[in-house]
């Protein structure tokens, strides 16, 4: 069945680069997301690719897709305190209108 | 004013009680999704609905049940709560055109069953 993975936890100091990992399993994904979500809030789209692509930039974030080994990273540049939050990752399955979520990484940015 | 609305956002309860959590949406979509967050496992689909007459089961639909009384609204009942189900449930929805399957959540509702 679908899975998706990430680790639980990343701290960064402010400045530097995060680098969020995921692994999927549906090699047939049309698309795949990234949401963050905020303390106390629900989870808001923050980025996606199409899966023909390799790589999207958009401002502080860049996407990779490497569908050989079904994985997917997020790379934050001059990661803020406001980065802090859980993102996750999510897979499109084919001929449904179904995502599948990941576990949701831990952001820790610190001074 | 939010799109998607939950009520009620902290619900502490006992268990064997029946509980409603309800959603609701201004963004004109068809399609909703009630789903529970727990730490470590991410977000899991319980039901699914694709317009008003339409119900799905997702991964974790035992001990649940929906209705869609409109299109604007998808409630989530636990017909006799057991502590298992304390989580935080979202309500998310989703239409046609912007970006492919993008989902729209609720803000959350923290049930905790005693």
């Amino acid at each position: 069945g679908e899975d998706v993975e990430q680790s639980l936890f990343l701290s960064v100091r402010e400045g530097d680069s995060s680098v969020i990992n995921c692994t999927y399993t549906d090699s047939s994904s049309t698309y795949l997301y990234w949401y963050k979500q905020e303390p106390g809030a629900g989870l808001q789209l923050l980025t996606y690719i199409f899966s023909n692509m390799d790589m999207k930039q958009d401002q502080r974030l860049t996407v990779l897709l490497n569908k050989k080994d079904k994985h997917l990273s997020l790379r934050i540049a001059d990661t803020q305190t406001g980065d802090s939050a859980i993102y996750f990752c999510a897979e499109s399955i084919s001929n449904t209108d179904k995502l599948i979520f990941g576990t949701g990484t831990r952001l820790q940015v610190f001074p | 004013d939010a799109d998607v609305t939950q009520t009620p956002r902290n619900r502490i309860t006992k268990t064997g009680k029946r509980i409603m959590l309800e959603c609701s949406q201004t963004k004109g979509h068809d399609r909703m999704y009630w789903y529970r967050q727990d730490p470590g496992l991410g977000l899991r689909l319980i039901y699914y609905s694709f317009d008003v007459k339409d119900i799905n089961k997702g991964e974790i639909s035992d001990g649940y049940s929906v209705s869609r009384q409109a299109q604007a609204k998808f409630s989530l009942s636990l017909e006799s709560a057991i502590p298992n189900q304390t989580a935080l449930y979202f309500c998310a929805t989703s239409g046609t055109g912007g970006v492919y399957n993008e989902q729209f959540f609720g803000p959350g509702t923290r049930l905790t069953v005693l």
